[in-house]
């Protein structure tokens, strides 16, 4: 069965602080996709980065930086610096392939950040 | 443009009342979704539409009733609900498996 585990229920920082989201995965398929999501207490979902299986290469945009080991199934998101404007829940997904080439985001139980001036 | 629009923001409706809920997204694609996330959990998945056909529900009940008009606008139907339903209605939009999925700001409905 698909599985999304994200140990950290919440994390509290104080501004300019690098903190690291985990995210761990259980898959039995051989492609599959890796997600972040961002959710501000406004309420939207905002998609931050979209990974295959085939590609392990880090990422970095900014201040953000993703690690993706397959080794240890692990999908981690780092934010140096952090700001205020970091607060959010931040949700790590696996996708599920459907029928008729579409996916359900298995989302996992999300991260709350809290980042303090 | 990654816009997903969704209206209307807030809703308060009783439990024997019938409202509907509006999505909308000019990005051409063709798989769109409807979630419901309570509060301080994960999004889950109610319905998914692909080339405007119904493809997945996953075992909603019949007071909520989508609707796919045509390729942009995703509508869900509300009708006897009761308060537990109260929650955040999120429509999110793709392309074909694999991609990212656009979500909009969301419905935040309440149950009275």
């Amino acid at each position: 069965a698909q599985k999304v585990t994200q140990a950290q229920t919440e994390i509290s920082v104080v501004e300019k602080e690098d903190v690291t989201l985990d995210c761990v995965y259980e898959t039995r398929d051989t492609t599959y996709y890796l997600f972040w999501y961002k959710q501000p207490p406004s309420g939207e979902l905002v998609f931050l980065i979209r990974r295959n299986s085939f590609d392990e290469q880090n990422e970095i945009s900014g201040r953000y930086s993703w690690n993706f080991q397959k080794s240890t199934s692990s999908f981690n998101f780092t934010i140096t610096a952090s700001q205020v404007v970091d607060s959010a829940v931040y949700f790590c997904a696996l996708s599920e392939p459907l029928r008729w080439n579409t996916d359900k985001l298995i989302f996992g139980t999300g991260t709350r950040l809290q980042v303090f001036p | 443009d990654t816009e997903v629009t969704q209206t209307p923001k807030h809703l308060v409706m009783g439990m024997t009342n019938k409202k509907s809920l509006k999505c909308e997204q000019h990005m051409g694609h063709r798989a769109m979704y409807w979630y419901k996330q309570k509060a301080k959990k994960p999004p889950e998945l109610m319905f998914v539409y692909s080339y405007e056909k119904l493809s997945i529900n996953e075992s909603v009940p019949s007071r909520f009733s989508p609707e796919c008009p045509n390729s942009s606008l995703l509508n869900l139907h509300l009708h006897a609900l009761q308060p537990e339903d109260s929650a955040l209605y999120l429509c999110a939009s793709s392309q074909p498996t694999g991609n990212e999925q656009y979500f909009g700001p969301g419905t935040r409905l309440t149950v009275t």
